[in-house]
């Protein structure tokens, strides 16, 4: 197992553009997060899947944004109409359910010029 | 609601000597674990450390371990004979109910050489 994959690595992108990161997480982890963090700060969590099934979705997580898991394995995060207060790295993560082991990717460093 | 408190924004230590970072967390119900994550300049979230509540020794992993004090709500982390790639940010994590992650603000950790 190659641990949680993510993609791309770095993305820059002009302000107005949608974008869209790609995370493969451990297969046998049902459990998916999605967590924003900009410089000097701990993660923020954005949403989360179990299976295909979208259960949470945080308040920071605006209209532009939305996640998708279509067949419980990888999923995808997109921003529409990107802006700068959304450059930051993109974290995501994922475990058994109700296990407590997170295994991150390297994350998504966005940023927005 | 949980909250985990990092009361040490930096700190600088010299190389091989031990080195405590602290963790408080402010839960009334801690039965999740506590958790502690390096993140170098890569800006990857590696897993070092878990401490399940219910655990009657502290963990430890290599130069890592926790000193659990259920009393005083503290999970802090230490890291004996601290080494030039010890230097990152250290967070600090517990699990709510909803198996997710609660994250402190961090502490930046530089080891001199």
């Amino acid at each position: 197992d190659t641990g949680v994959s993510q993609n791309p690595r770095h993305k820059i992108t002009k302000r107005g553009q949608n974008v869209t990161f790609r995370c493969d997480p451990i297969s046998e982890h049902n459990r998916l997060y999605w967590y924003r963090q900009t410089l000097g700060q701990g993660p923020e969590f954005l949403t989360y899947f179990q299976n295909e099934a979208q259960l949470e979705k945080s308040r920071l997580l605006s209209d532009r944004f939305s996640a998708e898991r279509p067949k419980g394995s990888f999923s995808t995060l997109e921003i529409q109409r990107t802006e700068q207060g959304d450059s930051a790295m993109y974290l995501c993560a994922s475990s058994r359910q109700n296990k407590g082991g997170y295994t991150f990717g390297s994350g998504t460093r966005l940023t927005v010029v | 609601a949980q909250k985990i408190t990092q009361t040490q924004p930096g700190m600088f230590v010299q190389e091989k000597e031990a080195v405590t970072l602290d963790c408080t967390y402010d839960t009334s119900d801690p039965s999740y674990g506590l958790f502690w994550y390096k993140q170098p300049s890569s800006g990857e979230m590696i897993f070092l450390i878990y401490q399940g509540s219910y655990d009657q020794q502290n963990a430890t992993e290599g130069r890592y371990s926790l000193n659990f004090q259920k009393a005083r709500k503290s999970a802090n982390l230490v890291i004996s004979a601290s080494q030039l790639g010890d230097s990152a940010m250290y967070f600090c994590a517990s699990l709510d109910s909803n198996y997710q992650l609660i994250w402190g603000a961090g502490t930046k950790l530089i080891i001199k050489p």
